[in-house]
């Protein structure tokens, strides 16, 4: 059974850091890129920054470029998502996904980790 | 990376068909044929509904299908019934080797 569980969400004040990580089981990791997606409170989804299988290909979504860095350790079937500057619009529901390529879709998501930035 | 465009919310009655649309541009939507609609009902992740346009993952109910002429996509869903009622997002690769959603549409059966 594949499972994607996010954790690492908390309350940060404004300026902070933080880290949430995606736990995978279930599948051949090292053959997925692999994707963050985030849900502000009564939002809609927001692509955030996906990652290849290799980690040879990153990309942000703009309003996350510079502050934000994902990775992956194939060995330890976790993918990660570094989170610096933190602003309060980007409070919420952090989601890992599976990606299957070329055609970008997500066929499996976690159940979302809160991240909440306020003082 | 501007979102995709879906009406904020539809509604119908059990039993009808039901129509939702996507609208992006020539270098998203409109330049590949990797749109895929997301169903989310609240308090839940997001579930794939279809991809690559008009395919159903397995499991998918045959109500569902998809289309798209020229910048926009749709979703109909057929028969409508009480469980179908959630938001409904389409996402869509993109000229840039980005993902972008639509703002969500919330179908409401009546």
């Amino acid at each position: 059974e594949v499972q994607l569980v996010e954790s690492g969400g908390d309350l940060v004040k404004p300026g902070g850091s933080l880290r949430l990580s995606c736990a995978v089981s279930g599948f051949t990791f090292s053959s997925y890129s692999m994707n963050w997606v985030r849900q502000a409170p009564g939002k809609g989804l927001e692509w955030v920054a996906s990652i290849s299988s290799s980690s040879n290909y990153i990309y942000y979504a703009d309003s996350v470029k510079g502050r934000f860095t994902i990775s992956r350790d194939n060995a330890k079937n976790s993918l990660s998502l570094q989170m610096n500057s933190l602003r309060a619009e980007d409070t919420a529901v952090y989601y890992c996904a599976r990606e299957v390529v070329p055609q970008a879709y997500f066929d499996y998501w976690g159940q979302g980790t809160l991240v909440t930035v306020s003082s | 990376q501007s979102a995709l465009t879906q009406p904020a919310s539809v509604s119908g009655s059990p039993g009808q068909s039901i129509t939702l649309s996507c609208t992006g541009t020539r270098s998203d939507v409109g330049g590949y044929n990797y749109v895929s609609w997301y169903q989310q009902h609240p308090g839940k992740a997001p579930k794939l509904m279809i991809y690559d346009v008009n395919k159903r993952p397995s499991g998918i109910s045959n109500r569902f299908s998809g289309s798209k002429s020229g910048n926009t996509a749709s979703l109909t869903i057929s028969g409508l019934q009480a469980e179908d009622e959630a938001d409904y997002y389409c996402s869509s690769y993109t000229r840039s080797s980005t993902l972008v959603f639509g703002g969500g549409t919330k179908l409401t059966v009546l």
